[in-house]
């Protein structure tokens, strides 16, 4: 079992739904990171935290400590949004371990 | 635009040529990364330099040979590849190694395919 699951592992959506994917983790984490990957490969960060809320933009990360979990949330969907979103958790050590990774497509 | 630059973004090598793949940080941050992610998979760790030294091998093949020159480049030399090496390597750097809470940034990765 990975230490860091996430689900859905595929989603399809309308534009303009709103969306949520989830993210779980069985270690201790000092921070947990969502990441966002386009087909093209490039990885480009979304947020860190580790405690409370962030937002910018259409985006809305939220993370709970005693449960160990995590969603991110995206308002308004539209098709650019369509790529692969990761959540990976920080370690003490500053280590990643990476979840498997929510491919979302945006339909118009 | 990424603040971690890799180059070439595409290489098609035969497996007995000779390649590096370069990655190149202006942040000043002292901790280097190589990641290989096969396609639908996570990426995966294989080395980390900090202060231009070897911190982490994670037992990658001696075919992958690392070198951080200088704190800003971190180079990947590729020697006798095999089919199984394509992937898309990723490039990432963050300050500090070993210290919570500091953001790994990555790079567009170089997409390297064996024939």
């Amino acid at each position: 079992k990975n230490e860091v699951e996430q689900s859905p592992q595929n989603l399809t959506a309308q534009e303009g739904e709103f969306i949520t994917i989830n993210c779980s983790y069985s270690v201790g984490i000092s921070a947990l990171h969502w990441l966002q990957q386009h087909p093209g490969g490039g990885i480009v960060s979304l947020f860190m935290l580790s405690s409370g809320k962030k937002k910018h933009g259409r985006l809305i990360a939220t993370i709970n400590i005693q449960e160990k979990h995590s969603s991110l949330h995206i308002t308004a969907s539209h098709p650019r949004d369509s790529a692969v979103y990761i959540c990976a958790a920080y370690n003490a050590g500053n280590m990643l371990t990476f979840g498997g990774g929510t491919r979302l497509m945006v339909k118009p | 635009d990424t603040e971690v630059t890799q180059t070439p973004k595409h290489l098609v090598m035969g497996m007995t040529n000779k390649k590096s793949l370069k990655c190149e940080q202006h942040m000043g941050h002292r901790a280097m990364y190589w990641y290989k992610q096969k396609a639908k998979k996570p990426p995966e760790l294989m080395f980390v330099y900090s202060y231009e030294k070897l911190s982490i091998n994670e037992s990658v093949p001696s075919r992958f040979s690392p070198e951080c020159p200088n704190s800003s480049l971190l180079n990947l030399h590729l020697h006798a590849l095999q089919p199984e090496d394509s992937a898309l390597y990723l490039c990432a750097s963050s300050q500090d190694f070993g210290v919570s809470n500091q953001p790994q940034h990555f790079g567009d990765g170089t997409r390297l395919s064996i024939l």
